[in-house]
């Protein structure tokens, strides 16, 4: 059974900041990770996807990579601001099966 | 339509009662899936469906759980008999393909069930 593993629950860090948050799976055979975000009370926006046979991902001041044969994944923050205050989640496409199995998410904190 | 739409937004029955969650994909989204996310979790699946056919609902933690998307657009998840353990935040989500390695499943703002 895949089982996904976020580090650290909770995270707080000045405005400014360089950040990651790290995320582990305990079956390699995935079809895909996605990092999603969301904000209390919202659902869930995807912020990348990255497929079992890439490396890493960008979107602006977001990085993330793939160790397939490792399970992990990391999602590094550049230059942290106020507004990414929320909840990370990471989530893995198993393969065989329609579906995503989630991490319990980091609550992150960037403060002004 | 612009995103996943799910109605209502919050529903406090009392414990025995039945509830209907209701989720509107997507246009022209293909697939469609349920998710539990109790407080302070990440979310759990619970059921998909490609068009109208349910092909998954192993994670459908009992019997009292049904769901249905009749005309494989709108879908509908029932819960009966409500408990307590119940009380979460339920998660629709569509994407447009069928489960390829691209394709990103984009969430509704959830249904906040509390059983009193």
């Amino acid at each position: 059974k895949q089982e996904v593993t976020q580090i650290p629950a909770a995270l707080s860090v000045p405005e400014g900041e360089n950040l990651v948050l790290n995320c582990s799976f305990t079956d390699s055979a995935i079809y895909n990770l996605q990092w999603f975000r969301q904000d209390p009370g919202k659902g869930l926006t995807s912020l990348l996807l990255i497929q079992s046979s890439q490396r890493e991902q960008t979107s602006g001041r977001l990085n993330a990579s793939l160790d397939k044969s490792s399970g992990r994944s990391t999602l590094y923050i550049a230059a942290s601001q106020p507004g990414d205050s929320a909840t990370y989640l990471c989530a893995v496409g198993v393969q065989g099966a329609q579906k995503l199995v989630f991490g319990q998410g980091t609550r992150l904190t960037i403060n002004p | 339509g612009a995103g996943v739409s799910q109605s209502p937004r919050y529903k406090v029955a009392k414990r025995g009662q039945d509830v209907a969650l209701r989720c509107d994909p997507i246009s022209g989204h293909v697939s469609l899936f349920w998710y539990q996310q109790a407080l302070g979790q990440g979310p759990e699946f619970l059921t998909y469906f490609q068009n109208e056919a349910q092909l998954d609902k192993s994670g459908l933690p009992s019997d009292r759980f049904f769901a249905e998307r009749p005309e494989g657009s709108v879908s509908t998840l029932k819960i009966q008999r409500t408990q307590q353990e119940d009380s979460a935040v339920y998660l629709c989500a569509s994407s447009l393909m069928l489960g390829l390695s691209t394709d990103t499943q984009y969430f509704g703002p959830g249904t906040r069930l509390t059983v009193l």
